[in-house]
């Protein structure tokens, strides 16, 4: 069964610019949670789709978005990008049963650089 | 405030000579607390899920425990490859999906 995966492995922008990142689930698993990995501040969550629609978010400003698609594939975008900015953003889908705790599985990460 | 904490913060070992890593947690209801290994550039990669207080499970080399405060992961006659970051997230009763990570433990095994 293949992983999680994430397209594109690595960007380049400058400050002010947009960007989207974008996440293929497991087959099957139709929850999506987005990650900001950063060597100061560890992985943070940032937010979660479950059936095309946001369940939960993290505590990031407005400039972080996203959505899900009916396939569960999900994407990710942050405008005016900061330099702060600057991490491994990752992806983890999981199968979402009801009742009880659900592993997540985690992509390999899209590494931005915000110069 | 849920919250994480694992220590030491980074742990060198020889080869063969076994240690523990520690993660205490407080939160409101705990749904599952997990495990995961991360290499240098890569994403988590998954270890262990433990539901409730007293649960063990293995894999290979490692063994992880449960309590109503923290969680160890013991590692038996570690090798070079175990060399890695390991980080413990847990995930409350009524956060969803939300993980909530530590810092994680870095670990360095020598040969």
């Amino acid at each position: 069964k293949a992983g999680v995966t994430q397209t594109p492995r690595y960007l380049i922008k400058t400050r002010g610019q947009q960007v989207t990142l974008s996440c293929s689930p497991i087959s099957g698993h139709r929850s999506v949670s987005w990650y900001q990995q950063t060597p100061g501040q560890g992985l943070q969550f940032l937010f979660e789709y479950f059936s095309e629609t946001q369940r939960n978010k993290g505590n990031f400003p407005g400039r972080f978005s996203g959505r899900q698609f009916s396939n569960s594939r999900s994407e990710m975008n942050v405008s005016t990008l900061e330099l702060g900015d600057s991490a491994l953003y990752l992806c983890a889908s999981s199968l979402d049963p009801a009742g009880g705790g659900d592993t997540q599985y985690f992509g390999p990460g899209t590494r931005l650089t915000v110069l | 405030e849920d919250q994480v904490t694992q220590s030491p913060e980074a742990l060198r070992l020889q080869e063969g000579e076994s240690s523990s890593l520690n993660c205490s947690y407080t939160v409101s209801g705990l749904r599952g607390l997990f495990w995961y290994r991360q290499d240098p550039g890569k994403g988590p990669e998954f270890l262990f899920t433990l539901y409730s207080a007293g649960e063990e499970k293995e894999k290979e080399r490692l063994k992880a425990t449960l309590t109503k405060k923290e969680s160890f992961l013991h590692i038996t006659a570690p090798k070079p490859e175990d060399s890695a970051t390991y980080l413990c997230a847990v995930q409350a009763r009524n956060y969803g999906q939300n993980f909530v990570f530590g810092p994680g433990t870095r670990l360095s095994v020598l040969p």
